[in-house]
């Protein structure tokens, strides 16, 4: 069984550039979400998918979007970078949407925005 | 609107001495609550959770944690630290409405010296 992997490790981009983030979910599961993770801080919820649609959105704005594979996998897309934007991006998979699922979580992307 | 406090940012402990993380929680209803453990270089790994039924709940590695309603905590304990557990650990509160309803605890970093 493969766990959650995370492509790249890092990465670092200058303001107002675009960046992609990949996650491939566990073996059997479903659902990614994605998580921001600035320093010093807690885990912020931005999106997940289930089957390959959008449903459940943190407090982030349109700039933050993704998708989500036949196969599971994922990506994060982040438009217009902002400083702001530099964090840790985590992505976890699970069987189904519930909390009650236990999620799994990838090792992330540092992401340092210049 | 639900919330996290870890009151305590950076904990020290020597080797082989009990542990107490302390979580206090805000949440209109009965809640879901996780502990979550972050290693360097790691994705977060779920050690525990309570959904409902015995409020003393046992978890991987030795850690345990009791949800105390009256006092909206949900401390993480372990008798006996070893150096392996130097870690960051989170505590979530949520309920069942999915993942996006999960909010973090800014964490606390655990050092344990020899």
């Amino acid at each position: 069984e493969t766990g959650v992997t995370q492509s790249p490790t890092h990465l670092i981009k200058t303001r107002g550039q675009q960046v992609t983030l990949r996650c491939s979910s566990q073996s059997g599961h479903n659902t990614v979400s994605w998580y921001q993770q600035a320093l010093g801080q807690g885990p912020q919820f931005i999106f997940q998918y289930y089957r390959e649609e959008e449903n459940g959105r943190g407090n982030f704005p349109p700039r933050f979007s993704g998708l989500q594979f036949p196969n599971y996998s994922s990506e994060l897309n982040v438009n217009a970078l902002e400083l702001d934007d530099s964090a840790l991006y985590l992505c976890a998979s699970t069987q189904g949407g519930s909390s009650y699922n236990e999620q799994f979580f990838g090792p992330g992307t540092r992401l340092t925005v210049l | 609107a639900q919330s996290v406090t870890q009151p305590d940012i950076h904990i020290t402990v020597s080797e082989g001495a009990s542990l107490e993380l302390r979580c206090n929680y805000s949440y209109g209803a009965t809640p879901y609550l996780f502990w979550y453990v972050q290693s360097p270089g790691q994705g977060l790994q779920l050690l525990l959770k309570y959904f409902s039924g015995d409020t003393l709940v046992q978890g991987i590695k030795g850690f345990e944690a009791e949800f105390k309603r009256s006092q909206s905590s949900f401390n993480l304990r372990k008798p006996s630290v070893h150096w392996s557990d130097a870690a960051e650990y989170f505590c979530a509160v949520g309920g069942a409405g999915g993942y996006q309803k999960v909010t973090f605890g800014t964490g606390t970093k655990l050092q344990v010296i020899p």
